[in-house]
Protein backbone atom coordinates (compact mmCIF):
# COMPACT_ATOMS: atom_id res chain seq x y z
CA UNK A 1 0.00 0.00 0.00
CA UNK A 2 1.14 3.27 -0.61
CA UNK A 3 3.23 5.10 2.13
CA UNK A 4 2.79 8.41 1.40
CA UNK A 5 -1.28 9.66 -0.25
CA UNK A 6 -1.65 13.34 -0.73
CA UNK A 7 -4.99 15.24 -0.85
CA UNK A 8 -6.45 16.88 -2.76
CA UNK A 9 -5.50 14.83 -5.73
CA UNK A 10 -6.22 18.03 -7.44
CA UNK A 11 -6.25 21.68 -6.35
CA UNK A 12 -7.05 24.79 -9.23
CA UNK A 13 -6.93 28.30 -7.90
CA UNK A 14 -6.26 32.28 -8.64
CA UNK A 15 -2.61 33.33 -9.24
CA UNK A 16 -1.82 35.41 -5.52
CA UNK A 17 -3.83 32.88 -3.62
CA UNK A 18 -2.20 30.19 -1.05
CA UNK A 19 -2.28 26.51 -2.20
CA UNK A 20 -2.16 23.77 0.76
CA UNK A 21 -1.83 20.03 0.01
CA UNK A 22 -1.61 17.26 2.59
CA UNK A 23 0.20 14.18 2.80
CA UNK A 24 -0.46 11.21 4.96
CA UNK A 25 1.44 8.33 6.04
CA UNK A 26 1.18 5.19 7.95
CA UNK A 27 4.88 4.27 9.89
CA UNK A 28 7.38 5.79 11.49
CA UNK A 29 9.47 8.01 9.35
CA UNK A 30 12.96 9.41 9.66
CA UNK A 31 12.00 12.10 7.45
CA UNK A 32 9.58 13.42 4.69
CA UNK A 33 9.90 15.11 1.36
CA UNK A 34 8.27 17.05 -0.99
CA UNK A 35 8.70 17.33 -4.60
CA UNK A 36 7.38 19.23 -7.59
CA UNK A 37 7.56 17.66 -10.64
CA UNK A 38 6.30 19.55 -13.96
CA UNK A 39 4.86 17.83 -16.72
CA UNK A 40 6.46 15.37 -18.62
CA UNK A 41 9.71 16.01 -16.46
CA UNK A 42 11.79 14.50 -13.43
CA UNK A 43 11.01 15.53 -10.00
CA UNK A 44 12.36 18.57 -7.83
CA UNK A 45 13.49 18.20 -4.49
CA UNK A 46 11.83 20.86 -2.48
CA UNK A 47 11.82 20.23 1.24
CA UNK A 48 12.63 18.11 3.09
CA UNK A 49 11.80 17.84 7.09
CA UNK A 50 13.16 15.58 10.06
CA UNK A 51 11.15 13.40 12.10
CA UNK A 52 12.21 15.74 14.88
CA UNK A 53 11.19 19.04 13.21
CA UNK A 54 7.56 20.89 13.16
CA UNK A 55 7.52 23.20 10.72
CA UNK A 56 9.86 24.24 7.99
CA UNK A 57 10.20 27.31 5.58
CA UNK A 58 11.57 27.51 2.26
CA UNK A 59 11.10 30.97 0.42
CA UNK A 60 7.55 30.81 0.07
CA UNK A 61 6.95 27.16 0.85
CA UNK A 62 5.66 26.13 4.37
CA UNK A 63 6.39 22.31 5.45
CA UNK A 64 4.70 21.32 8.58
CA UNK A 65 4.99 18.20 10.26
CA UNK A 66 2.93 16.25 12.55
CA UNK A 67 4.09 12.93 13.75
CA UNK A 68 1.35 11.98 16.00
CA UNK A 69 -0.97 12.39 12.98
CA UNK A 70 1.27 10.71 11.15
CA UNK A 71 0.36 13.45 8.24
CA UNK A 72 2.10 16.52 6.85
CA UNK A 73 1.28 19.90 5.02
CA UNK A 74 2.50 21.88 2.20
CA UNK A 75 1.57 25.74 1.67
CA UNK A 76 2.93 27.28 -1.47
CA UNK A 77 2.20 31.25 -0.32
CA UNK A 78 1.29 33.97 -3.31
CA UNK A 79 1.01 31.53 -5.71
CA UNK A 80 2.29 31.97 -9.50
CA UNK A 81 1.57 30.52 -12.94
CA UNK A 82 4.62 28.98 -12.74
CA UNK A 83 3.95 27.11 -9.87
CA UNK A 84 1.47 24.27 -11.65
CA UNK A 85 3.02 21.31 -11.01
CA UNK A 86 2.49 17.76 -9.59
CA UNK A 87 3.52 17.89 -5.80
CA UNK A 88 4.66 14.55 -4.34
CA UNK A 89 4.98 13.65 -0.78
CA UNK A 90 7.71 10.71 -0.30
CA UNK A 91 8.71 9.16 3.51
CA UNK A 92 11.58 6.93 4.54
CA UNK A 93 10.29 4.22 6.90
CA UNK A 94 12.30 3.74 9.90
CA UNK A 95 11.91 0.71 10.41
CA UNK A 96 12.55 -1.23 7.55
CA UNK A 97 15.01 -0.27 4.71
CA UNK A 98 15.56 3.07 4.24
CA UNK A 99 17.17 2.92 1.14
CA UNK A 100 14.09 3.62 -0.72
CA UNK A 101 11.30 6.21 -0.48
CA UNK A 102 8.43 6.15 -1.14
CA UNK A 103 6.29 8.55 -2.97
CA UNK A 104 2.17 8.88 -2.97
CA UNK A 105 0.35 9.82 -5.92
CA UNK A 106 0.71 13.58 -5.78
CA UNK A 107 -1.42 16.64 -5.78
CA UNK A 108 -2.05 18.44 -9.31
CA UNK A 109 -1.75 22.17 -8.63
CA UNK A 110 -2.90 24.47 -11.45
CA UNK A 111 -2.52 27.94 -10.73
CA UNK A 112 -4.32 30.35 -13.16
CA UNK A 113 -3.33 33.92 -14.12
CA UNK B 1 28.38 20.24 -9.21
CA UNK B 2 26.29 16.94 -9.73
CA UNK B 3 24.10 16.40 -13.09
CA UNK B 4 22.34 13.24 -13.88
CA UNK B 5 21.45 12.22 -17.45
CA UNK B 6 19.04 9.78 -18.92
CA UNK B 7 18.85 8.70 -22.74
CA UNK B 8 17.10 8.30 -24.53
CA UNK B 9 14.49 11.02 -23.36
CA UNK B 10 11.49 9.30 -25.84
CA UNK B 11 11.30 5.34 -27.12
CA UNK B 12 8.70 3.45 -29.42
CA UNK B 13 9.42 -0.10 -29.38
CA UNK B 14 7.81 -3.34 -30.25
CA UNK B 15 6.09 -5.83 -27.90
CA UNK B 16 9.04 -8.71 -27.54
CA UNK B 17 11.94 -6.07 -28.72
CA UNK B 18 14.72 -5.80 -26.30
CA UNK B 19 14.94 -2.84 -24.25
CA UNK B 20 18.27 -1.06 -22.41
CA UNK B 21 18.00 2.64 -20.83
CA UNK B 22 20.91 4.49 -19.52
CA UNK B 23 21.29 6.87 -16.59
CA UNK B 24 24.53 8.29 -15.60
CA UNK B 25 25.63 10.58 -12.39
CA UNK B 26 28.12 12.89 -12.37
CA UNK B 27 30.34 15.17 -10.00
CA UNK B 28 29.64 12.66 -7.16
CA UNK B 29 31.46 8.89 -5.84
CA UNK B 30 29.02 6.10 -4.89
CA UNK B 31 26.13 7.35 -5.37
CA UNK B 32 23.10 5.26 -4.37
CA UNK B 33 20.92 4.61 -7.52
CA UNK B 34 17.27 4.18 -8.48
CA UNK B 35 14.99 3.51 -10.90
CA UNK B 36 11.31 4.42 -10.44
CA UNK B 37 8.41 3.74 -13.44
CA UNK B 38 5.79 6.25 -13.76
CA UNK B 39 2.50 5.34 -14.67
CA UNK B 40 0.20 8.36 -16.43
CA UNK B 41 -1.17 10.66 -13.66
CA UNK B 42 -0.09 8.24 -11.21
CA UNK B 43 3.08 8.28 -8.70
CA UNK B 44 6.32 7.05 -8.25
CA UNK B 45 6.87 2.77 -8.39
CA UNK B 46 10.32 1.95 -7.40
CA UNK B 47 11.83 -0.74 -9.54
CA UNK B 48 15.30 -1.33 -8.63
CA UNK B 49 17.78 0.32 -6.10
CA UNK B 50 21.51 -0.01 -6.10
CA UNK B 51 23.74 1.02 -3.26
CA UNK B 52 27.19 0.20 -5.07
CA UNK B 53 28.40 -1.52 -7.70
CA UNK B 54 26.88 -4.67 -9.01
CA UNK B 55 24.62 -4.63 -6.34
CA UNK B 56 20.59 -4.69 -7.42
CA UNK B 57 17.74 -4.86 -5.24
CA UNK B 58 14.57 -5.44 -6.70
CA UNK B 59 11.59 -3.99 -5.48
CA UNK B 60 8.95 -5.48 -7.55
CA UNK B 61 8.50 -9.22 -9.58
CA UNK B 62 8.71 -8.06 -13.42
CA UNK B 63 10.21 -8.17 -17.35
CA UNK B 64 12.56 -5.83 -16.31
CA UNK B 65 16.32 -6.13 -14.80
CA UNK B 66 18.72 -3.43 -13.54
CA UNK B 67 22.54 -3.60 -13.85
CA UNK B 68 25.84 -1.02 -11.90
CA UNK B 69 28.35 -2.04 -13.86
CA UNK B 70 30.33 1.29 -13.03
CA UNK B 71 29.78 3.63 -10.18
CA UNK B 72 28.32 5.97 -11.25
CA UNK B 73 26.40 4.15 -14.50
CA UNK B 74 22.55 2.09 -13.76
CA UNK B 75 21.22 0.54 -16.84
CA UNK B 76 17.69 -0.75 -17.23
CA UNK B 77 17.11 -3.54 -19.70
CA UNK B 78 14.42 -6.04 -20.48
CA UNK B 79 14.90 -8.66 -23.42
CA UNK B 80 11.30 -8.93 -24.05
CA UNK B 81 9.32 -6.00 -23.79
CA UNK B 82 5.57 -6.25 -23.09
CA UNK B 83 3.29 -3.78 -23.68
CA UNK B 84 2.61 -3.08 -19.70
CA UNK B 85 5.97 -2.09 -19.79
CA UNK B 86 4.89 1.39 -21.09
CA UNK B 87 5.42 4.29 -19.00
CA UNK B 88 7.93 7.50 -17.66
CA UNK B 89 11.32 5.71 -16.25
CA UNK B 90 13.08 8.13 -14.03
CA UNK B 91 16.24 7.41 -12.93
CA UNK B 92 17.84 9.61 -9.35
CA UNK B 93 20.48 9.70 -7.36
CA UNK B 94 21.19 10.27 -3.59
CA UNK B 95 24.02 10.52 -1.17
CA UNK B 96 22.41 9.11 1.77
CA UNK B 97 20.10 6.42 2.16
CA UNK B 98 16.65 7.98 2.78
CA UNK B 99 17.76 11.33 1.87
CA UNK B 100 17.08 13.89 -0.75
CA UNK B 101 17.19 12.36 -4.21
CA UNK B 102 17.94 14.04 -7.75
CA UNK B 103 16.02 12.52 -10.60
CA UNK B 104 16.87 12.57 -14.22
CA UNK B 105 14.89 14.03 -17.00
CA UNK B 106 13.02 10.47 -17.50
CA UNK B 107 12.46 8.38 -20.77
CA UNK B 108 9.35 8.23 -22.27
CA UNK B 109 8.70 4.29 -23.44
CA UNK B 110 5.86 3.30 -25.43
CA UNK B 111 5.43 -0.09 -26.40
CA UNK B 112 3.52 -1.04 -29.43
Amino acid sequence: SQQGEEDPQALSIQEGENATMNCSYKTSINNLQWYRQNSGRGLVHLILIRSNEREKHSGRLRVTLDTSKKSSSLLITASRAADTASYFCATDNSGGSNYKLTFGKGTLLTVNP
Amino acid sequence: SQTIHQWPATLVQPVGSPLSLECTVEGTSNPNLYWYRQAAGRGLQLLFYSVGIGQISSEVPQNLSASRPQDRQFILSSKKLLLSDSGFYLCAWSALAGETQYFGPGTRLLVL
